[in-house]
């Protein structure tokens, strides 16, 4: 079945500098890449996503890019600020099933 | 509209127990999807349900079942609960599920923590 990694699991930047997070899929079918961002004590909640057939897509301070040779994705924000403190999921969506990362526990200090 | 609803939101059982959750999605969303968090593991898929029937499951024992009602509301089972079943329940409900071509958006529940003495 499918596999994905997420690396790091855990993350400290400094306020206005940028955050990267990579994941690596196993699945060559896969064809759809959300990413999850979960505020402690709150749901995951989908803040970007990228279809197979698209290599790059941004959402103002947010970006995703995919790598489908190579079976990566990653996530990019820009400028971060004390409220993007979270724990970010990427997933991977194979034909028969959603398959998520183990997460990455971001901080932004101040 | 009104999100994904989860009940209850904490339960407190023992070994041996058996649970059942709920989730009752957007209205008009026909796929309800659940998965266990714990600390360092994620999201682990359980099962998905489409339209009353099970489409997808994942690698968990066969003491966790659910079932979904002709109103697209779920239910999630635990039977003969182990200390390792401590987790929190998420379900997530789309308009048409996540297998086959569909790109739909996963919205979540606020999930139910459950905890197994």
């Amino acid at each position: 079945g499918e596999n994905v990694e997420q690396h790091p699991s855990t993350l400290s930047v400094q306020e206005g500098d940028s955050a990267v997070i990579k994941c690596t899929y196993s699945d060559s079918a896969s064809n759809y890449f959300p990413w999850y961002k979960q505020e402690l004590g709150k749901r995951p909640q989908l803040i970007i996503d990228i279809r197979s057939n698209v290599g790059e897509k941004k959402d103002q301070r947010i970006a995703v890019t995919l790598n489908k040779t190579a079976k990566h994705f990653s996530l990019h924000i820009t400028e971060t600020q004390p409220e993007d403190s979270a724990v970010y999921f990427c997933a991977a969506r194979g034909y028969q099933k959603v398959t998520f990362g183990t997460g990455t526990k971001l901080q932004v200090i101040p | 509209k009104a999100g994904v609803t989860q009940t209850p939101r904490y339960l407190i059982k023992t070994r041996g127990q058996q649970v059942t959750l709920s989730c009752s999605p957007i209205s008009g969303h026909r796929s309800v999807s659940w998965y266990q968090q714990t600390p360092g593991q994620g999201l682990q898929f359980l099962f998905e349900y489409f339209s009353e029937t099970q489409r997808n499951k994942g690698n968990f024992p066969g003491r966790f079942s659910g079932r979904q009602f002709s109103n697209s509301r779920s239910e999630m089972n635990v039977s003969t609960l182990e200390l390792g079943d401590s987790a929190l329940y998420l379900c997530a409900s789309s308009l048409a599920g996540t297998s086959g071509g569909a790109y739909n958006e996963q919205f979540f529940g606020p999930g139910t923590r459950l905890t197994v003495l």
